[in-house]
């Protein structure tokens, strides 16, 4: 596709099940972010893909949530034990520029997780 | 931490009418974004800014940076209901890490 494609666009669960959540970004951006925002706020950064490898993965909240890259292009966010607290909307996002500080980032619309 | 504070929280105006969107940090930053999001969708590049002191100007917009790279604006001038949305500044932590700011919610009305 010619956009970031996120899966699912909605999400539902109980309190204390796994989920994940698919970010498959535009091709040959080698840069891939994961964001959470909640309702009428800023995106919270969670973590950085630099191709495979999670550059930085500092945003992260706690040991329940983890991300993988496995080829360097879909990544999956997985998320255990889920708390009612997580409920959010989570952006993935992909940029073509590497090291560079000015490189647009190009978002998804976002998979929507309430927690009940 | 760096934290991108975005004043008003929210903003209601007629169409017309001229408005201007504050984002300010204690931290500098090697660049800044302004980003709008719609409901629902994630959230679109508007400018980058580089260089402090920096003025751009796109249709109606113009945003600034400030000298010492720790603020920024944005003006919209004769705003229309299109102009609808959630307006965020984004500051580049280093070479890669994007922070965004609180969000300023901006309703315009016909």
């Amino acid at each position: 596709g010619a956009g970031v494609s996120q899966t699912p666009s909605n999400k539902v669960t109980e309190k204390g099940k796994y989920v994940e959540l698919r970010c498959d970004p535009i091709s040959g951006h080698t840069a891939l972010y994961w964001y959470r925002q909640s309702l009428g706020q800023g995106p919270e950064f969670l973590i950085y893909f630099q191709g495979t490898g999670a550059a930085d993965d500092s945003g992260l909240p706690n040991d329940r949530f983890f991300a993988v890259r496995p080829e360097g292009s879909v990544s999956t966010l997985k998320i255990q034990r889920t708390e009612r607290g997580y409920s959010a909307v989570y952006l993935c996002a992909s940029s073509l520029k590497q090291g560079a500080n000015t490189g647009e980032l190009f978002f998804g619309e976002g998979s929507r997780l309430t927690v009940l | 931490t760096q934290l991108l504070e975005q004043s008003p929280q929210f903003l209601s105006i007629q169409e017309g009418e001229n408005l201007t969107v504050y984002c300010n940090s204690s931290s500098v930053f090697s660049s800044l974004q302004w980003y709008r999001q719609e409901p629902g969708e994630g959230p679109v590049l508007l400018v980058t800014v580089v260089t402090g002191g920096e003025v751009k100007k796109l249709k109606r917009l113009t945003f600034q940076f400030g000298d010492a790279r720790k603020d920024s604006s944005l003006h919209i001038t004769a705003a229309q209901p299109g102009d609808t949305g959630l307006y965020l500044c984004a500051g580049a932590s280093g070479t890669y890490k994007y922070i965004f700011g609180t969000g300023t919610r901006l309703k315009v009305l016909a």
